[in-house]
């Protein structure tokens, strides 16, 4: 009974690959998150939800694109991956009515 | 602006030897503060957080951080440390409405020498 789950855990794939990765969180919570994680450890925001309506969409390039079908999912796709677009990737949430945010275990992406 | 700076990239402490982590922060209003730590190949996992009344919040794992407004400041401190708290650890300040994020310092890695 996960509380803020992704998947996949670890993705490698090529450069010029679409791929997907999948947030749910069985919190109740109406806010989510997906932040970055580079080399250096450096956590960044990419997107935030907040009942499936965009708040924050930082300075991204546009092949990532979050979907959100519904509060409980937050999914981020990537449309022609980079080797730049190596990271870890964490999905969050945090309640309307609290400040504590929550984060999923990270999902490994690897571009060769 | 918001920011937050983690001052120390690396420290090295022994084993049993007690431990403090910095933590200055710039930010508009009251801040709401935490302190996360992420173990190798790990997630992040909250140790604590401060909102407002006492200025010394207690955590897990027998660790503590003291909010000091007049330093803008919110250090991690631990009387003893165990081989087991070697990680990276994250100092971050927001959000405080739905349209806030979380901002993170890039972080302090701990090391614990036997």
């Amino acid at each position: 009974d996960t509380a803020v789950s992704q998947t996949p855990k670890y993705l490698v794939t090529q450069m010029g690959n679409d791929k997907s990765i999948k947030c749910e969180q069985n919190l109740g919570h109406d806010t989510m998150y997906w932040y970055k994680q580079d080399s250096k450890k450096f956590l960044k925001i990419m997107f935030s939800y907040n009942n499936k309506e965009l708040i924050i969409n930082e300075t991204v390039p546009n092949r990532f694109s979050p979907k959100s079908p519904d509060k409980a999912h937050l999914n981020l796709h990537i449309n022609s991956l980079e080797l730049g677009d190596s990271a870890v990737y964490f999905c969050a949430s945090r309640p309307t009515s609290g400040n504590t945010i929550y984060f999923g275990e990270g999902s490994w992406l690897t571009v060769v | 602006a918001q920011s937050v700076t983690q001052p120390d990239i690396h420290i090295t402490v022994s084993e049993g030897a007690s431990l403090e982590l910095r933590c200055n922060y710039s930010y508009g209003a009251t801040p709401y503060l935490f302190w996360y730590v992420q173990s190798p190949g790990q997630g992040l996992q909250l140790l604590l957080k401060y909102f407002s009344g006492d200025t010394l919040v207690q955590g897990i794992k027998g660790f503590e951080a003291e909010f000091k407004r007049s330093q803008s400041s919110f250090n991690l401190r631990k009387p003893s440390v165990h081989w087991s708290d070697a990680a990276e650890y994250f100092c971050a300040v927001g959000p405080g409405n739905r349209d806030d994020k979380i901002i993170f310092g890039k972080g302090t890695r701990l090391h614990i020498l036997p």
